[in-house]
């Protein structure tokens, strides 16, 4: 799998756009950019993904670059409970035989400040 | 949102004691996973499953035994707890969700042992 870069903190201010960059300079064609986060000690949980084409849901945005090696994640009104870590994770889409063995690498650390 | 539990959610317990942190999931997702997370650290994958009767070693080496009888089920052993077993537990499960796959995370349990 890719490997991928990310700061390791950010902040926000409450109510503004929290754009998380990342980096996958190595990312192969038929990789998938996906992004989840961590809420405290919880389980992570699967924000969005995409392949090239820029994504957007009701939890986010994902803006892919053309040459397909850098990806930013956009919250577009961040609150105070998306202070979480963030993950940024290049992976095949499906596994045919095996198990998606994600590797959620350190992240990025988001405060969002009142 | 996701159909996976784990209990108990936090446990105390002395050293040299057995122990099974439990797993469900009701998605009829066919790979398990298990993570091992230290405060402020990286998740590490300890134990995967591809389906019934089938379960492998993750990256990170585990005194942990895992089982898989039941596709829904996927409990974690620790034959004698030690000091150094301390560590947040969590079950994920993967399923297929519009021709990608997705980790899906239950709460986890967070272990101390004493």
């Amino acid at each position: 799998d890719a490997k991928t870069t990310q700061p390791p903190s950010m902040d926000c201010a409450e109510g503004r756009a929290a754009n998380l960059p990342c980096n996958h300079s190595t990312i192969s064609g038929n990789e998938y950019v996906y992004w989840y986060r961590q809420i405290h000690s919880q389980g992570p949980q699967y924000i969005i993904h995409g392949l090239k084409n820029n994504e957007t849901n009701e939890m986010a945005s994902l803006i892919i670059t053309e040459d397909r090696k850098s990806s930013t994640l956009i919250l577009p009104h961040a609150t105070l409970r998306d202070t979480a870590v963030y993950y940024c994770i290049v992976r095949v889409a499906l596994i045919i035989q095996g198990a998606q063995k994600l590797v959620f690498g350190q992240g990025t650390r988001l405060t969002i400040n009142p | 949102e996701a159909d996976i539990y784990q209990t108990p959610r936090y446990l105390v317990i002395g050293t040299g004691k057995k122990i099974t942190l439990e797993c469900s999931q009701t998605m009829g997702h066919d790979k398990m996973y298990w993570y091992q997370q230290d405060p402020g650290m990286e998740l590490h994958l300890i134990h995967y499953s591809y389906g019934v009767n089938s379960t492998e070693k993750g990256d990170l080496s585990s005194e942990s035994t895992v089982s898989r009888i039941r596709t829904e089920h996927f409990p974690l052993t620790l034959e004698s707890a030690r000091p150094s077993h301390t560590s947040q537990y969590l079950c994920a499960s993967s399923g297929r969700v519009q021709s990608n796959e997705k980790l899906f995370f239950g709460s986890g349990t967070q272990l101390s042992v004493l």
